[in-house]
């Protein structure tokens, strides 16, 4: 089946600081993916959608400037938390949509700003 | 933008009763409803998913319907086990395609 690689599952950082999420689909080829954000007992809460080559389109809300998001090939999306505050630890989670209309979710990334 | 709403936002059952969570969608537009499964830190799991050209679907013990007219659809879980616990997630694609999330059931089977 479809398989997602995100990377890294777990990271802390410091205040002020950036951090990069990698997500890598593995046998398929991401045409579209999306970034979602889960806080504690709490649902996943869309960020950003991206297509491969295109600029990513952010939900009402959240920063671009903050959470850039790159999808320069059908296999690799990044995002980018920039001058990480503690507000912004979360689970990051990826999702990878290809051509046959499915979702696959990478396995996530626990961020813990001090 | 399309809204999903969930609910209960716990359930607590005995072992080998059902369980059934509800779910309605504001986008007359989606036409992918999602069921999942997520366990404390990790991904969320398909479980089932039904589409809008379809009124029910069941795979063992579980199952899922949809109204369309009234823009709700539900996961029934029968014979509960204590490894069903978990939360669960409904979700609506809707016409962007973007995946909407509902709010979470807390699911928690009694032995």
């Amino acid at each position: 089946g479809a398989v997602v690689s995100q990377h890294p599952s777990r990271v802390i950082c410091k205040s002020g600081t950036s951090v990069k999420i990698e997500c890598r689909s593995l046998d398929f080829q991401a045409t579209t993916m999306f970034w979602y954000r889960q806080f504690p007992k709490q649902s996943l809460m869309l960020m950003a959608t991206s297509n491969e080559g295109s600029k990513a389109t952010y939900e009402q809300g959240v920063e671009k400037d903050k959470f850039l998001i790159n999808h320069a090939s059908l296999t690799l999306s990044t995002l980018t938390v920039t001058s990480a505050h503690p507000e912004d630890s979360s689970f990051y989670i990826c999702s990878a949509s290809g051509t046959d209309d499915g979702y696959t979710f990478g396995s996530g990334t626990r961020l813990t700003v001090v | 933008g399309e809204n999903v709403e969930q609910h209960p936002s716990t359930l607590s059952v005995q072992e080998g009763d059902s369980a059934v969570i509800k779910c309605t969608y504001s986008d007359s537009a989606s036409n992918y409803f999602p069921w999942y499964k997520q366990e404390l830190g990790k991904r969320p799991q398909l479980i089932i998913d039904i589409r809008s050209n379809v009124g029910e679907k069941k795979d063992q013990r579980i199952a899922v319907t949809l109204n369309k007219t009234a823009k709700h659809f539900s996961l029934h879980i029968t014979e509960t086990q204590p490894e069903d616990s978990a939360v669960y997630f409904c979700a609506a694609r809707d016409s962007s395609y973007k995946l909407i999330f509902g709010s979470g059931t807390r699911l928690l089977v009694r032995p």
